[in-house]
């Protein structure tokens, strides 16, 4: 099983600035990386698969990046609608495995 | 639209079955899986189907205890949950796809409880 780790748990924050979260997997694997984003109350929404393609609608301000075992979820300027969960997911093996989320609060 | 339903208070050891509505897409088309999050915390996948059944995977947490299915027909998902345990508490997501999953249901709350 792949186990996937993200940094920092919580991210603190003020609107407009950049926010960066990391994601690293036990084992290397190709781009088959997605990041999700939750906020309370509401099912995860897709925001990059692939390790840095947008899903459909989402804002450019999103951008994902990485490889091998190392990957990162830019928020080049963070609006108030965007402080939530945000969890990556490995969909590479099976089982698929979800890193434990970093919250991303206001400053 | 997914639209889940069935969950509902349990007691250990009770059984349960979770349906999963979908609409507004071909749902014959898509592989579907089984999210779960326990509350706080984080997310975990539970298990998978392919589009035609053809294949089925599951969580090691609950391999033997839960079946996964699904009615083409009926544009419906199901996951049978047997012999729960407290851990099994959680809200349950159907989530459409597999590379990744691009589309969740808003969930239903299992709870377990004597």
């Amino acid at each position: 099983e792949i186990v996937m780790t993200q940094s920092p748990a919580t991210l603190s924050v003020s609107p407009g600035e950049r926010a960066t979260l990391s994601c690293r997997a036990s084992q290397s694997f190709s781009n088959n990386l997605a990041w999700y984003q939750q906020k309370p109350g509401q099912a995860p929404r897709l925001l990059i698969y692939g390790a840095s393609t947008r899903a459909t609608g989402i804002p450019a301000r999103f951008s994902g990046s990485g490889s091998g075992t190392e990957f990162t979820l830019t928020i080049s300027s963070l609006q108030s609608e965007d402080f939530a969960v945000y969890y990556c997911q490995q969909y590479n093996n099976w089982p698929y495995t979800f890193g434990q989320g970093t919250k991303v609060e206001t400053k | 639209q997914l639209v889940e339903s069935g969950g509902g208070l349990v007691k250990p050891g009770g059984s349960l079955r979770l349906s999963c509505a979908a609409s507004g897409f071909t749902f014959s088309a898509y592989n579907m899986n089984w999210v779960r999050q326990a509350p706080g915390k984080g997310l975990e996948w539970v298990s998978f189907i392919s589009s035609s059944s053809t294949y089925k995977y599951y969580a090691d947490s609950v391999k033997g205890r839960f079946t996964i299915s699904r009615d083409n027909a009926r544009n419906s998902l199901y996951l049978q949950i047997n012999s729960l345990r407290a851990e099994d508490a959680a809200v349950y997501y159907c989530a459409r796809g597999s590379s990744p999953p691009d589309f969740w249901g808003q969930g239903t709350l299992v709870t377990v409880s004597s």
